[in-house]
């Protein structure tokens, strides 16, 4: 799967966006793009996922750059309970180990009143 | 709906014991998945099963683990021996269709095991 790099860390006053940025210049045509995230050592949380159209949903919206070398995971008005670990993930829709999501380091998101 | 369940949450073992952790899937899905997140890293992929199968183990040391998810029950993560490097926050993920295309996975919350 091809490798990812996400800010190691972000602030974001509540009530703002939070715009988290990933690259992943090597992603493939048939490889996704997931965002799961992780509050304070509890199990990842689905966010969000996209081929190449932009995604929204009640959680985020992620918006995927025309060459697919990015994205941006948006959460449009930050709470508190937003603070977590949001991690960027690559991954193929089929064929043997599509199934492994690779975790890295992810971008530790901390919300501030 | 009730989420993946994991049991026990938290879990002490000493050197040598063996622990056993417990995952039940999301109703209706029939794909677990096995994670293990050591302290201040990202999760690891450890295995793939479907009911009555092992379909990937390749993250699996190849010594003292094993998983197994049976026909009926929940699916079971086995450590035997454990040493101190087993301390780990371990996580199961449950999909209801496997390889096919988007299939997400779902996490429950994690058994934290200490070795003492």
């Amino acid at each position: 799967d091809a490798k990812t790099t996400q800010p190691p860390s972000m602030d974001c006053a509540e009530g703002r966006a939070a715009n988290l940025p990933c690259n992943h210049s090597t992603i493939s045509g048939n490889e996704y793009v997931y965002w799961y995230r992780q509050i304070h050592s509890q199990g990842p949380q689905y966010i969000i996922h996209g081929l190449k159209n932009n995604e929204t949903n009640e959680m985020a919206s992620l918006i995927i750059t025309e060459d697919r070398k990015s994205s941006t995971l948006i959460l449009p008005h930050a709470t508190l309970r937003d603070t977590a670990v949001y991690y960027c993930i690559v991954r193929r829709d089929s064929g043997a180990g599509s199934y492994q999501l690779t975790f890295g380091k992810g971008t530790k998101l901390s919300v501030i009143p | 709906n009730a989420g993946v369940m994991q049991n026990p949450r938290h879990l002490v073992r000493r050197r040598g014991q063996e622990a056993r952790l417990r995952c039940s899937p999301m109703k209706g899905h029939s794909h677990v998945y096995w994670y293990r997140q050591l302290p201040e890293e990202g999760l690891k992929f450890m295995v793939y099963l479907q009911k009555e199968n092992i379909i990937d183990e390749s993250g699996m040391p190849k010594e003292r683990f094993s998983a197994e998810f049976p026909k009926e029950g929940p699916s079971i993560l086995r450590i035997q021996q454990v040493v101190r490097g087993d301390s780990a926050a371990y996580f199961c993920a449950s999909s209801p269709v496997g390889q096919a295309r988007t299939d997400t996975q779902y996490f429950g919350p994690g058994t934290r095991l200490t070795v003492l």
